[in-house]
């Protein structure tokens, strides 16, 4: 099946510092890339969406200048949290799908953030 | 928005023991998926469901997707300690391909 890389899969940054997070699409070219964030023992939240060579698309309440998303290439997502603070400390997911009715989902490996 | 509700939360199990958990929407979805997420790991896709009244079947798990295509339910027969994680049932918003709508998850506990 396809698979995403995403890393890394753990981070420690120091509050006020700038992390990011690699997603790339390794047999397959991904044209959408949805960012998810899950707080512990919650479900998974959509952040974003991207699309290749164009603006991601954000939910509701998500800080667009605060979580930095680029979708550059058809293989390659990113998500930079940009001066982060401890209540971004979250496990943070990619998602792409293959099919034209979301047949299929396959998520990344997931990030755990910890800002302290 | 549109929002699917899922219940239990929480659900403890003896080893042997059948389980449920089962989603609900408000609007007719076009198909609901279902993950199961290990602890500190990614939701992994087990199925999909499209057809209104289906049923599939994957070893002891029974997916069935509800008439008005507004619900749907997961069940175990026959707890394993394998079993323990959180699942999921997801719904696309439409029918473009887009982001999924998660419910909150219930999360199984086995003990043996």
């Amino acid at each position: 099946g396809a698979v995403v890389s995403q890393h890394p899969s753990r981070v420690i940054c120091k509050s006020g510092t700038s992390v990011k997070i690699e997603c790339r699409s390794l047999d397959f070219q991904a044209t959408t890339m949805f960012w998810y964030r899950q707080f512990p023992k919650q479900s998974l939240m959509l952040m974003a969406t991207s699309n290749e060579g164009s603006k991601a698309t954000y939910e509701q309440g998500v800080e667009k200048d605060k979580f930095l998303i680029n979708h550059a290439s058809l293989t390659l997502s990113t998500l930079t949290v940009t001066s982060a603070h401890p209540e971004d400390s979250s496990f943070y997911i990619c998602k792409t799908s293959v099919g034209l009715m979301n047949t299929e989902a396959f998520f990344g490996q997931g990030t755990r953030l910890t800002v302290v | 928005g549109q929002q699917v509700m899922q219940i239990p939360q929480y659900q403890h199990v003896q080893e042997g023991e059948d389980f449920t958990t089962y989603c609900n929407s408000s609007t007719t979805l076009s198909n609901i998926q279902w993950y199961k997420q290990r602890p500190g790991g990614h939701p992994v896709f087990l199925i999909q469901l499209v057809k209104s009244g289906e049923v599939k079947k994957q070893k002891r798990l029974t997916f069935q997707f509800g008439e008005a295509k507004k619900n749907s339910s997961l069940h175990i027969t026959a707890t394993q300690t394998t079993d323990v994680g959180t699942y999921f049932c997801a719904a696309t918003a439409n029918q473009a391909g887009t982001a999924l709508i998660f419910g909150k998850g219930t999360t199984l506990s086995v003990s043996s």
